[in-house]
């Protein structure tokens, strides 16, 4: 059972949108920063978001973080088949002073 | 360009002991946190610990509390993991993954993992 909740999976077409959806408390999303990561099998996760909306350098602007009080929210825009990976949410829990991660979100482009 | 390099897994008998190291490169090693995070055969990822650049801090998910040891050596630019009493629950790719702001708190580079398999 992971702190942060994420749905198992989500699809949707090439070219089209998906958001994925990352819920958790005050002491972990609503007062600590977000981040996403995007994992294929047998490699390395790599990070997409950090500060619930920011990208790093070589990220595409098709993907977005936001926020809203517990919630945190990954946008993919113009789905591509190379997008189709598991995408985890992480934060700081201030209560268990550890990270967290969420269950972690399997996309499919269909 | 940041590389860091896990070693050290390998198959061990439930009860038994391991240190897994990871080497950074690239990068300031003693000015980041550091971390290590662990993924489980069909699991998602799990965090395991945490250590404050200077290694004044360190921070244990409870599932390895009281059983793993995280240290690092700013001299040799590495960070370890020290796994006691292992069992089959710890059977997992452990990842060693650079904080890019503790104020923050997110892992901006990741190594390719390495594999620990408890089993007897």
């Amino acid at each position: 059972q992971s702190v942060l909740t994420q749905p198992p999976s989500v699809s949707a077409a090439p070219g089209q949108k998906v958001t994925i959806s990352c819920s958790g408390s005050s002491s972990n999303i609503g007062n600590n920063y977000v981040s996403w990561y995007q994992h294929l099998p047998g490699t390395a996760p790599k990070l997409l978001i950090y500060e619930n909306n920011k990208r790093p350098s070589g990220i595409p602007d098709r993907f977005s973080g936001s926020k809203s009080g517990t919630s945190a929210t990954l946008g993919i825009t113009g789905l591509q088949t190379g997008d189709e990976a598991v995408y985890y949410c992480g934060t700081w829990d201030s209560s268990l002073s550890v990270g967290v991660f969420g269950g972690g979100t399997k996309l499919t482009v269909l | 360009e940041v590389q860091l390099v896990e070693s050290g897994g390998g198959l061990v008998q439930p009860g038994e002991s391991l240190r897994l190291s990871c080497a950074a490169s690239g990068f300031s090693f003693s000015s980041y946190a550091m971390h290590w995070v662990r993924q489980a055969p069909g699991k998602g990822l799990e965090y395991v610990s945490a250590i404050t650049n200077n290694g004044g801090n360190t921070y244990y998910a409870d599932s390895v509390k009281g059983r793993f040891t995280i240290s690092r050596d700013n001299s040799k630019n590495t960070l370890y993991l020290h796994m006691g009493s292992l069992t089959t629950e710890d059977m997992a790719v452990y990842y060693c993954a650079r904080d890019g702001d503790w104020n923050y708190v997110y892992f901006d580079y990741w190594g390719q993992g390495t594999l620990v398999t408890v089993s007897s």
